[in-house]
């Protein structure tokens, strides 16, 4: 069964801490990886997309990495700031019997005090 | 940035009203999803569409519907709502992707919330 896992639920950190979020995923047969973020009440804001050819994706201080043959991906927050408080998705597209399915994971809710 | 729009961002209604939310995009993207999702739950795939006169049902099993008449819009109906309905509806769409039209990059609108009463 295909499934996304992310790990820590929620995190708490001060303002200036580097962070990691996790994600793994159980079949290494994906087309891409991507992460969102989403603030309470909104839509989901896409951050870094991962196509499976791809190890690394960067976008200012963020920093997304894909290691399909150990089924994980982490998200990397440089210098966090407490606007970057928000729920962060991984969404994982599996190739599932000639087509693809996107499944989410449960989200990591990041809060980030000053 | 995205340009996927959707209306109204809240809606608080009484039971038995029929109530569409809609959802447009300006990217050309064939493919167009409805998600649902409870306050701080995961989001679950309710309908999608491949494009014009294509819609199919997802994951949730969900009372309402959907048509896809032309590319840039894609709205969900509602018929009678319930207070079961209460929920936020998050609406995407994807770019291509890479050779071989697989799937690429999703974009959501700000959701719609809706109360029912």
């Amino acid at each position: 069964k295909q499934e996304v896992t992310q790990i820590p639920a929620a995190l708490s950190v001060p303002e200036g801490e580097n962070l990691v979020l996790n994600c793994s995923f159980t079949d290494s047969a994906i087309y891409n990886l991507q992460w969102f973020r989403q603030d309470p009440g909104k839509g989901l804001t896409s951050l870094l997309l991962i196509q499976s050819s791809q190890r690394e994706q960067t976008s200012g201080r963020l920093n997304a990495s894909l290691d399909k043959s150990s089924g994980r991906s982490t998200l990397y927050i440089a210098a966090s700031q407490p606007g970057d408080s928000a729920t962060y998705l991984c969404a994982v597209r599996f190739f599932s019997g000639g087509y693809n399915k996107l499944i989410f994971g449960a989200g990591t809710r990041l809060a980030v005090h000053p | 940035e995205a340009d996927i729009y959707q209306t109204p961002r809240y809606l608080v209604i009484g039971t038995g009203k029929k109530i569409t939310l809609e959802c447009s995009q300006t990217m050309g993207h064939d493919k167009m999803y409805w998600y649902q999702q409870d306050p701080g739950m995961e989001l679950h795939l309710i309908h999608y569409s491949y494009g014009v006169n294509s819609t199919e049902k997802g994951d949730l099993s969900s009372e309402s519907t959907v048509s896809r008449i032309r590319t840039e819009h894609f709205p969900l109906t509602l018929e009678s709502a319930r207070p079961s309905h209460t929920s936020q509806y998050l609406c995407a769409s994807s770019a291509p992707g890479l050779a071989g039209g697989m799937t690429g990059e999703l974009f959501f609108g700000e959701g719609s919330r809706l109360t029912v009463l």
